[in-house]
């Protein structure tokens, strides 16, 4: 069974405090690993995909990378409008495009 | 590109009614839709895989005669709560893909359900 586990939980930073979310999986051959913003009461907002070890994604404050176990989003420099719930998911290469979730982690980031 | 919409956005029913939700696809067609669920706090739980044309394909757990799932065209979606109960309360997603050659899906802004 897939499985994704995200931590931490929940992180408060300083305005401009650079930090690394971590996404640790298991799937059964991975097709792809997507990562998601959540703002409270809304969809997710996709932000990245990555598809194989050692690839990299940048976009404005965030970048996102994978290892064969792991995925980080590393946020530099943070605003508090970057503040949010961060969803990591995958989808295995057999069968559907069934995504599975993680808990993912609730970033605070404080002016 | 690439937006889902879903309507209503929040919904109050009684307990024993029925309410549709609607997932529609306004750039793009979508063979394929999806439909999840959110409690508080947790994450997103795929309930079903629905499939313009055809079936809906529904994950271990989920009852197919309560939540029905009509996908009647490439840009819309509608999932039933039939015999709405209190603990059927919860964050409708529904979810796209947008064209065969993309793997990565868009989601819409959810529908908050409450039976009361």
């Amino acid at each position: 069974e897939d499985q994704v586990t995200q931590s931490p939980e929940a992180l408060r930073l300083q305005e401009g405090e650079s930090s690394s979310l971590n996404c640790s999986y298991t799937v059964s051959g991975l097709r792809g690993l997507f990562w998601y913003r959540q703002d409270p009461g809304k969809g997710p907002e996709f932000l990245f995909t990555l598809y194989s070890a050692g690839e990299e994604k940048e976009k404005e404050r965030l970048k996102a990378t994978l290892t064969k176990k792991e995925s980080f989003l590393h946020i530099t420099a943070p605003k508090p409008e970057d503040s949010a719930t961060y969803l990591c998911a995958v989808q295995a290469s057999f069968g559907n495009e069934k995504l599975t979730f993680g808990t993912g982690t609730r970033l605070t980031i404080i002016p | 590109g690439a937006v889902v919409s879903q309507h209503p956005s929040r919904v109050i029913c009684k307990s024993g009614t029925s309410v549709k939700i609607e997932c529609r696809s306004l750039d793009f067609q979508a063979t394929t839709m999806f439909w999840y669920r959110q409690f508080p706090k947790q994450s997103l739980m795929l309930m079903a895989t629905s499939n313009e044309g055809s079936k809906a394909t529904y994950e271990q757990g989920v009852e197919k005669d309560k939540f029905l799932i009509n996908h009647a065209s490439l840009t819309l979606s509608t999932l039933t709560v039939t015999s709405a109960h209190p603990e059927d309360s919860s964050f409708y997603i529904c979810s796209a893909i947008p064209g065969q050659n993309s793997y990565e899906q868009y989601f819409g802004p959810g529908t908050r359900l409450t039976v009361t």
